[in-house]
């Protein structure tokens, strides 16, 4: 049972362009949601996150939507250049207890010059 | 922020041998890390989480004697892959939970580069 769903599967966005992918995740105990970069041959590399308690959060070019009563949350990144063209992971876990991080599928970013 | 290494970054071995990847954290001590699993174009699986000084937690359907998980010390954690096969190639990716906060969790993991391992 895939706890996070991901979506689109993949993404072309001409540069300068917004990409925008999307999150849903069914667990209410959730509280903690990653978003994280990985490029080939390399390990994710965390991007952004937020906690449940506010609606958005932006640092630079990325922001994260999180819309609670959907239990939806989704990034935005803003005027896309080609180096970011990379797979997007989404996750999800919980603060306490079994506190494992719950990827989505990924998404796969190409940016065109 | 917390750095987090892996050796090798690839391995080609026989099959039937023995490879045992190294998990570090750099600049701080992970009480907790993660082993995952990843397939080429799919998301990382989690294998096992291993906290140091006990017996690591594996998943549903991982292996515990195939895949050995020793984490001896605050700074490393091993994987080894015992008696490995074909179906046994991917790329193994590692992470470490920085337990000093300063991020937005105290669940915020910090990944290896990853290890890629092939085997003939």
């Amino acid at each position: 049972q895939q706890q996070v769903k991901q979506s689109p599967q993949s993404l072309i966005v001409q540069k300068g362009g917004i990409s925008i992918i999307n999150c849903a995740y069914e667990n209410t105990a959730f509280d903690y949601f990653p978003w994280y970069q990985q490029f080939p041959g390399k390990g994710p590399a965390l991007l952004i996150a937020i906690r449940p308690d506010v609606s958005e959060k932006k640092e630079g070019r990325f922001t994260i939507s999180f819309n609670k009563s959907a239990k939806q949350f989704s990034l935005h990144i803003m005027d896309s250049q080609p180096g970011d063209s990379a797979t997007y992971f989404c996750a999800a876990s919980r603060q306490t207890g079994a506190n494992n991080l719950f990827f989505g599928t990924g998404t796969r970013l190409t940016v065109i010059p | 922020g917390a750095v987090v290494s892996q050796h090798p970054s690839w391995v080609i071995c026989k099959s039937g041998t023995s490879v045992k990847i190294e998990c570090r954290s750099l600049d701080f001590q992970a009480t907790t890390m993660f082993w995952y699993r990843q397939f080429p174009k799919q998301s990382l699986m989690l294998m096992a989480t291993s906290n140091e000084g006990s017996k690591a937690t594996y998943e549903q359907g991982v292996e515990k004697d195939k895949f050995l998980i020793n984490h001896a010390s605050l700074t490393l954690s091993t994987l080894t892959v015992t008696s490995a096969h074909p179906e046994d190639s991917s790329f193994y990716i590692c992470s470490a939970r920085d337990p000093r906060g300063g991020g937005i969790s105290y669940n915020e993991q910090f990944f290896g580069p990853g290890t890629r391992l092939t085997v003939l």
